[in-house]
């Protein structure tokens, strides 16, 4: 079954790198994994996509092993504005192809 | 910068009636899809939709949903006859056909009485 997996919730300070792993274990094998923050009532909003190994913007990391069953968003010194929910987004093969959205982690981030 | 917009940002409508969910992706983006989040649940995925017919869909997206691109800028989902349980919120996402990134807009927020 097709599944993605991720911690329900993290607390953390302000100024801490906070890491949030996502696990899909039957993603497609030419998928990204996407990441996304969602504050209450407001649609999802993109953080940070990669393939494969590390990619790095002005926000986040993202860290992919080898056999990209798994991927971790790193946020490196958090702030009281972080607090959200994060979703990993792969597309992952079951019986068929399926865009699948990860439990969510709701990050809180406390002065 | 451009934005997936939304409309309306609230309908409450009565069981067994037809609702229609507005979507104005981003102007070059091809490639749309609907999402939906009940409260306090996780985003899920119900359609994609490129070249004028549905890509993919979920379980979820059985014959009460339909989806509609009625010109070159709107994107519509209609569900006939409303239950309960589709109150929820629903997003309306695209991309560009050369990258994966999808861009979300602000949802709808619908409330079935």
């Amino acid at each position: 079954l097709a599944k993605t997996t991720q911690p329900i919730s993290m607390d953390s300070y302000e100024g801490q790198e906070v890491n949030i792993t996502c696990s899909h274990n039957n993603i497609a094998t030419n998928d990204y994994i996407t990441w996304y923050q969602q504050f209450p009532s407001q649609g999802p909003r993109f953080i940070i996509q990669g393939y494969k190994t590390k990619v790095t913007n002005e926000v986040a990391s993202l860290f992919i092993p080898a056999d990209r069953k798994s991927s971790t968003l790193s946020l490196p010194r958090v702030s009281l504005s972080d607090t959200a929910v994060y979703y990993c987004l792969v597309g992952m093969m079951d019986s068929s192809y399926k865009l699948i959205f990860g439990s969510g982690t709701r990050l809180l981030v406390r002065p | 910068e451009p934005e997936v917009t939304q409309t309306p940002s609230h309908q409450v409508t009565q069981m067994g009636q037809e609702v229609i969910l507005r979507c104005v992706p981003i102007s070059n983006h091809l490639y749309f899809y609907w999402y939906r989040q009940i409260l306090g649940q996780k985003v899920e995925f119900l359609v994609s939709f490129y070249n004028n017919e549905i890509s993919e869909k979920s379980e979820i997206f059985d014959d009460q949903f339909s989806v509609e691109r009625p010109d070159g800028s709107n994107f519509t989902l209609k569900i006939r006859s409303t239950k309960l349980e589709d109150s929820a919120m629903y997003f309306c996402a695209s991309n560009r056909p050369d990258e994966e990134t999808q861009y979300f807009g602000p949802g709808t927020r619908l409330l079935v009485l």
